[in-house]
């Protein structure tokens, strides 16, 4: 089945040590998203890539930067965690940008830092 | 800004009761409106959508919502929940000055007692 695949699926790290998430595609899509969603709260977009383009949210702090070699892969690289940081983060896919294009989600990468 | 506001954080219902989770947002113009499901353990997924037309809208599981203009909601209902419909509940709205972007209520987090 076509999907969105994130690893890992839980991710510790320590205050200060630099840590990447991934999330692969097999929808072809375009558009990549990640989001970060904290308990019992909502999804907040970080950035997303059109295509190669890359687009990100004016107060994701500069902590937070993403990668995307290819279509089928993004990364999410947090340089230097802090406690703040520990929460769901979300891969998500649309084949287009634009709200009629539904967004598919990953099962998520739970971070926690010590 | 727009926002969207899901009243009622955590929902206890016992099976065969009927539902409605509330949702508001507060934007003027046109626009799109989503209730997304994440079951225990599960990656966020759609559960239906409004665009146009019908302002009742039927999902997935038997699920329905109704777009209300006026009143700046798009409450989900069910007439009948099962066991299997625990989980939280996303409503999410886009519109206006962005074209991508998913702005996402808070949730709510519905438990069915067996």
């Amino acid at each position: 089945d076509a999907m969105v695949i994130q690893n890992p699926r839980y991710q510790v790290t320590q205050f200060g040590k630099p840590v990447t998430l991934s999330c692969s595609q097999t929808l072809n899509h375009n558009v990549m998203y990640w989001y970060q969603q904290k308990s019992s709260q909502a999804p907040k977009l970080l950035f997303h890539y059109y295509d190669k383009d890359f687009n990100n949210e004016a107060d994701t702090p500069d902590n937070f930067q993403s990668r995307r070699p290819n279509t089928s892969f993004c990364f999410l690289d947090i340089r230097s965690p802090g406690l703040g940081d520990a929460a769901m983060y979300l891969c998500a896919t649309s084949r287009d940008r634009g709200p009629v294009f539904e967004q598919f989600f990953g099962p998520g990468t739970r971070l926690t830092v010590l | 800004a727009q926002s969207v506001s899901q009243h009622n954080h955590h929902v206890i219902l016992s099976e065969a009761a009927s539902l409605e989770l509330g949702c508001n947002y507060s934007y003027g113009g046109t626009v799109n409106l989503f209730w997304y499901v994440q079951y225990p353990g599960q990656h966020l997924q759609l559960l239906l959508k409004y665009f146009s037309g019908d302002p009742l809208v039927k999902g997935i599981k038997g699920f329905e919502a109704e777009f209300i203009k006026s009143k700046f909601s798009f409450n989900l209902r069910k007439p009948s929940v099962q066991w299997s419909d625990t989980a939280e509940y996303f409503c999410a709205v886009n519109g206006g000055d962005s074209n991508y972007q998913l702005i996402w209520g808070a949730g709510t987090k519905l438990i069915i007692k067996p």
